[in-house]
């Protein structure tokens, strides 16, 4: 079957970094995506992989090996806007999106 | 409108009877997406449509209905509602579902309570 595995629930302090790994076995790869989804909001696109290594976006950074089946999310410099749930998706063999459960950021002060 | 919209917002629904939950998007997306979102669960696949005319069957399609008569609206329809329903639903649209970088974008949800 597929799967994806991310942490539930993870805290962190404001201004520091927090690192959130994600760990799939898919049938198939074309591509994992991160989401940042606020409580009571939708989804909304932070990053893509596709090839292995490091891709930086401001603040966000997401990190990508296919062969070992694993990426993590990279936020440094946290802010209180940043406490939400992130997810992990992979884009199977078929092109669909497999989600994992989220992993909830606690931001503290 | 700019992006996807998504009708009602709310619902509360007796067991039993029929809902059509309304998706609509203006950026003339090819594909579209209905996802359900419970708790502790991913976001789970309901139905798929990858162009208008046609649709495809997700991970948890039993129970729900789709058509795809334009490249605009995407309806999800439950027949004949049950509490295990109840859930926050999602639409989806992204320009292609047969690409590699395959963007989705939201709705901002509808959350159903099926009593």
């Amino acid at each position: 079957g597929q799967n994806i595995d991310q942490p539930t629930e993870m805290t962190a302090t404001e201004g520091a970094i927090v690192q959130i790994n994600c760990t799939y076995q898919t049938s198939g790869f074309n591509g994992l995506f991160w989401y940042q989804q606020h409580a009571g909001e939708a989804p909304t696109f932070l990053s893509y992989n596709v090839l292995d290594g490091l891709e930086e976006k401001g603040r966000f950074s997401s990190f990508l090996s296919r062969s070992k089946g694993y990426s993590y999310l990279l936020l440094k410099e946290l802010q209180m806007k940043d406490s939400a749930s992130y997810l992990c998706a992979v884009l199977d063999s078929n092109y669909q999106l497999i989600w994992g459960a989220g992993t909830k950021l606690i931001i503290k002060p | 409108i700019a992006g996807i919209t998504q009708a009602p917002t709310s619902q509360i629904l007796a067991a039993g009877r029929r809902m059509t939950l309304r998706c609509t998007q203006d950026m003339r997306h090819n594909a579209m997406y209905w996802y359900r979102q419970d708790l502790g669960l991913g976001l789970r696949l309901i139905h798929y449509s990858n162009t208008a005319g046609t649709t495809g069957k997700g991970e948890v399609p039993d129970g729900y209905s789709v058509s795809r008569a334009n490249t605009d609206d995407f309806p999800l329809t439950l027949a004949s509602a049950v509490p295990s329903q109840t859930s926050v639903y999602f639409c989806a649209s992204s320009d292609s579902s047969q690409s590699s970088y395959n963007e989705q974008f939201f709705g901002p949800g509808t959350r159903l309570t099926v009593l």
